[in-house]
């Protein structure tokens, strides 16, 4: 069991620049997330997905697209880079069932540089 | 639209002290409150939860919290810190909204002294 996965860890990126995150998760759950973490700002959602084929924006979504094709697997694209962007972005997934209450499980973020 | 607060944002303390970090919250529904810790290096892990029920919760680590209803608050404490608690501490919040749409506080960074 891996859990929750990101790939790359570490990536530098020039102004314009798109790319893609990876997050893939084994543990079959439904809800996935995206957040970023910058300093004395905390976490911040940038999008989620209920399940495959659903998503919806977080408090800060502009910049970025995702798709859910899958249960397993959650990317978060960068259209076009920019510096304000530069920060550490964490995957998270839950089970649905339960309520709302349920933790969220992390990965171990991807650190991302805009120059 | 749910916020968290926390008033601490740096903690430094010697091993053994005894810790709490505060936690505010403001919504108005019922809600399910949450600890999350980040060691350095690594990904946010849960300490601790409160769904309903007893309102002090306990975690790992020695860790707990109380939930405070009429304050909106729920500390995060523990009697005596190791060198191993440095870490940042997150509280979260997310209210019966259907989702797990959590709301972070913006962290609280301790270090511990040996």
């Amino acid at each position: 069991n891996a859990g929750v996965t990101q790939t790359p860890k570490f990536q530098v990126l020039k102004t314009g620049q798109s790319m893609t995150l990876q997050c893939a998760q084994d543990m079959n759950h439904e809800y996935m997330s995206w957040y970023r973490q910058d300093p004395g700002m905390g976490l911040r959602l940038i999008h989620y997905s209920v399940g495959a084929g659903i998503t919806d924006q977080g408090e800060v979504p502009n910049g970025y697209n995702v798709s859910r094709s899958t249960t397993e697997d959650f990317p978060l694209r960068l259209l076009s880079a920019a510096p304000s962007q530069t920060s550490v972005y964490f995957c998270a997934s839950s089970h649905s069932t339960g309520g709302v209450g349920q933790p969220q499980h992390f990965g171990d973020g991807t650190r991302l540089s805009i120059l | 639209a749910q916020s968290v607060s926390q008033h601490n944002h740096h903690v430094i303390l010697s091993e053994a002290a005894s810790l709490e970090l505060g936690c505010n919250y403001s919504y108005g529904g019922t809600v399910n409150l949450f600890w999350y810790v980040q060691y350095p290096g690594q990904h946010l892990q849960l300490l601790l939860k409160y769904f309903s029920g007893d309102p002090l919760v306990k975690g790992i680590k020695g860790f707990e919290a109380e939930f405070i209803k009429s304050k909106f608050s729920f500390n995060l404490r523990k009697p005596s810190v190791q060198w191993s608690d440095t870490a940042e501490y997150f509280c979260a919040v997310n209210g019966d909204t259907g989702f797990q749409k959590l709301v972070f506080g913006t962290g609280t960074r301790l270090l511990v002294s040996p």
